[in-house]
């Protein structure tokens, strides 16, 4: 069972476009954090979210937690090929180990010019 | 100058050859960690280091070992490399406290034919 369950796999776009992927879990994180993933690289830390109901803004990003800390939303606005790449979730589990986050599979963003 | 780096950037290897993966950081971080990334099965975490004196098995240690030579240092040895062990491997570092917002090096691409 994927602890943290990111939708959709794949999203295919067209540059100027609006879309939103999601990360959903039955349990509860104390944090959670996003990374943008392009090939050929290391996923690279966007935001963290702490506090449930928290928006946080970066540019044309936009990222939200949940009010009950389960799950979290990325919405991207008038998306770029820039944006291009492969979109992680993670999160801190409350409870859980103190050493490790649990990574979501990723969404698979292309965004075409 | 990259706070994370990684070598080799691409290996590819024989069935049965020892190998190791080197990951050199100047963050500063205490914590520092050995991920395989597979498509469809996401990022896995193989190893962790909390300081040089310790060391622990992450989710799938089997047929890999680490070495941690220095705070800024930390390995990945494959003893007999068997060709389901071709994946991209990620080098991370995280501080001791808050998060564990994840540093990832550019990673490693590893064929074992």
């Amino acid at each position: 069972t994927q602890l943290l369950e990111q939708s959709p796999q794949f999203l295919s776009i067209q540059e100027g476009e609006n879309l939103t992927v999601y990360c959903n879990s039955s349990s509860v994180f104390s944090s959670l954090q996003w990374y943008r993933q392009e090939p050929g690289e290391g996923p690279v830390l966007l935001v963290t979210v702490v506090t449930g109901g928290e928006v946080k803004k970066l540019k044309r990003l936009t990222f939200q937690f949940g009010d009950a800390r389960k799950d979290s939303s990325l919405h991207i606005t008038a998306a770029q090929p820039g944006d291009t790449g492969l979109y992680l979730c993670a999160g801190k589990r409350s409870g859980g180990s103190n050493y490790k986050l649990t990574f979501g599979k990723g969404t698979l963003l292309t965004v075409n010019p | 100058d990259a706070d994370v780096t990684q070598t080799p950037r691409n290996r590819i290897t024989k069935t049965g050859k020892r190998i190791m993966l080197e990951c050199s950081q100047t963050k500063g971080h205490d914590r520092m960690y050995w991920y395989r990334q597979d498509p469809g099965l996401g990022l896995r975490l193989i190893y962790y280091s909390f300081d040089v004196k310790d060391i622990n098995k992450g989710e799938i240690s089997d047929g890999y070992s680490v070495s941690r030579q220095a705070q800024a240092k930390f390995s990945l040895s494959l003893e007999s490399a068997i060709p389901n062990q071709t994946a991209l491997y990620f080098c991370a570092t995280s501080s001791r406290t808050g998060t564990y917002e994840q540093y990832f090096g550019p990673g490693t691409r590893l064929t074992v034919t």
